[in-house]
């Protein structure tokens, strides 16, 4: 059984487009998370969500968006993409909030953009 | 905010132990210290995770020392599936404050 999961696992798309990547979770986790991982392999938070409710928005353009349905879901819609956007993009969660938390990373999604 | 510090890149032989050293010289009272591997085209995953002192479990060794400004990770008789990127995360995710350094890879040799 897959604890984290994405989709779709790769998205090549075009400049301008809005794509949507899914994340969703079957560890009972109160807590999801979005990453970026760009080509030199820096991880950075994007977002952070805690049982529905935005907990982290890091300085990420507005064109990003996180929705969660419910908490076992994140999913992150992207607008108007652009050249730079191009990344893996990583969905995580945490059974709470606290520094001892261990992150369960999903596969990633490897987004594109031409 | 916690910063981590650590070596590029290193590289080892199959059955040395190997050392990676975290500098986190700002570290917070509530701050803990994890550490991530990853492998290529795959997510991070857990190793290891300790507060002070030493911490040991199937795969990994936490050395931390008393003022806890850095730890190293210690993998005892690594092989040629140990290369990947090691990441050491310093923080409190309670208060927003969990923040992936660069990593350092890891390369062993046959």
């Amino acid at each position: 059984d897959t604890a984290v999961s994405q989709t779709p696992k790769y998205l090549v798309t075009q400049m301008g487009n809005d794509k949507s990547i899914k994340c969703e979770q079957n560890l009972g986790h109160d807590t999801m998370y979005w990453y970026k991982q760009d080509s030199k392999k820096f991880l950075k938070i994007m977002f952070s969500y805690n049982n529905k409710e935005l907990i982290i928005n890091e300085t990420v353009p507005n064109r990003f968006s996180p929705k969660s349905p419910d908490k076992a879901h994140l999913n992150l819609h992207i607008n108007s993409l652009e050249l730079g956007d191009s990344a893996v993009y990583f969905c995580a969660s945490t059974l709470g909030q606290g520094g001892r938390e261990t992150q369960y990373f999903g596969p990633g999604t490897r987004l594109l953009v031409l | 905010l916690a910063k981590t510090t650590q070596p590029i890149s290193m590289d080892s032989y199959e059955g040395q132990e190997v050392n990676i050293t975290c500098s986190h010289n700002n570290i917070a009272t509530n701050d803990y210290i994890t550490w991530y591997q990853q492998f290529p085209s795959q997510g991070p995953r857990f190793i290891i995770q300790g507060y002070k002192t030493k911490v040991t479990n199937e795969v990994a060794s936490l050395f931390i020392p008393a003022d806890r400004k850095s730890s190293t990770l210690s993998l005892p008789r690594v092989s040629l599936s140990d290369t990947a990127v090691y990441y050491c995360l310093v923080g409190d995710m309670g208060n927003n404050d969990m923040r992936f350094g660069a990593g350092t890879r890891l390369t062993v040799k046959p």
